[in-house]
């Protein structure tokens, strides 16, 4: 069966500092990644999806950066964190060619 | 912009009264369809999906969502709300010409009352 992993599960990063999070799936080949911000009362809102290994469609013009080096490996980063960009990341899959996603455990990340 | 609107945000209800949660979305084309989930503590998973034929489709844990395309809706219900479906659900829609692109409702927090 297939799995998702996210790491951390929590993080706490000065201003200013670097982020990387990271985002592996198991048990699948060629899946469509996701990269998604949560915010309480305001749903998800699609950050980057990759279709392919370094194919990266971002949806939102913002501090952050997505990378897909390896065909089951998403990373989401940033080289300077703003206050703003705390919050809660979630990372998703979806098999190649469909639309159903399935959701990893995300990332709390507070910037201070 | 495409969008999709949850008309409640917070819904409360005592077991075994009957659910049912809104969803509009504005997109007019062909579009697919979907309700996820969030128990407490739990990943968000899929709950249910729309893509063609029965516009009323079943999905897990006895829910069931209607699709009215005149009316681009994608209601979700379910006849008996246990205190098991407390949780979070959000509507969801994958506009044929986006891509892989799925806009997300801003979810329904429901508390069901033992």
């Amino acid at each position: 069966s297939q799995t998702i992993h996210q790491w951390p599960a929590t993080l706490v990063q000065p201003v200013g500092s670097p982020l990387s999070l990271e985002c592996t799936v198991e048990g699948t080949s060629n899946p469509n990644l996701y990269w998604y911000r949560q915010a309480a009362g305001r749903g998800l809102q699609l950050l980057f999806y990759s279709v392919g290994i370094g194919q990266i469609s971002s949806e939102v013009p913002q501090n952050l950066s997505a990378s897909r080096p390896q065909d089951r490996q998403f990373i989401l980063s940033s080289k300077k964190l703003l206050l703003s960009d705390s919050g809660f990341y979630l990372c998703a899959w979806s098999p190649s060619g469909a639309y159903e996603q399935y959701f990893g455990p995300g990332t709390r990340l507070t910037v201070t | 912009a495409q969008s999709v609107s949850q008309h409640n945000h917070h819904v409360i209800l005592s077991e075994a009264a009957s659910l049912e949660l809104g969803c509009n979305y504005s997109y007019g084309g062909t579009v697919n369809l979907f309700w996820y989930v969030q128990y407490p503590g739990q990943h968000l998973q899929l709950l249910l999906k729309y893509f063609s034929g029965d516009p009323l489709v079943k999905g897990i844990k006895g829910f069931e969502a209607e699709f009215i395309k005149s009316k681009f809706s994608f209601n979700l219900r379910k006849p008996s709300v246990q205190w098991s479906d407390t949780a979070e659900y959000f509507c969801a829609v994958n506009p044929y010409t986006g891509g892989f692109k799925t806009i997300f409702g801003a979810g329904t927090r429901l508390f069901v009352k033992a």
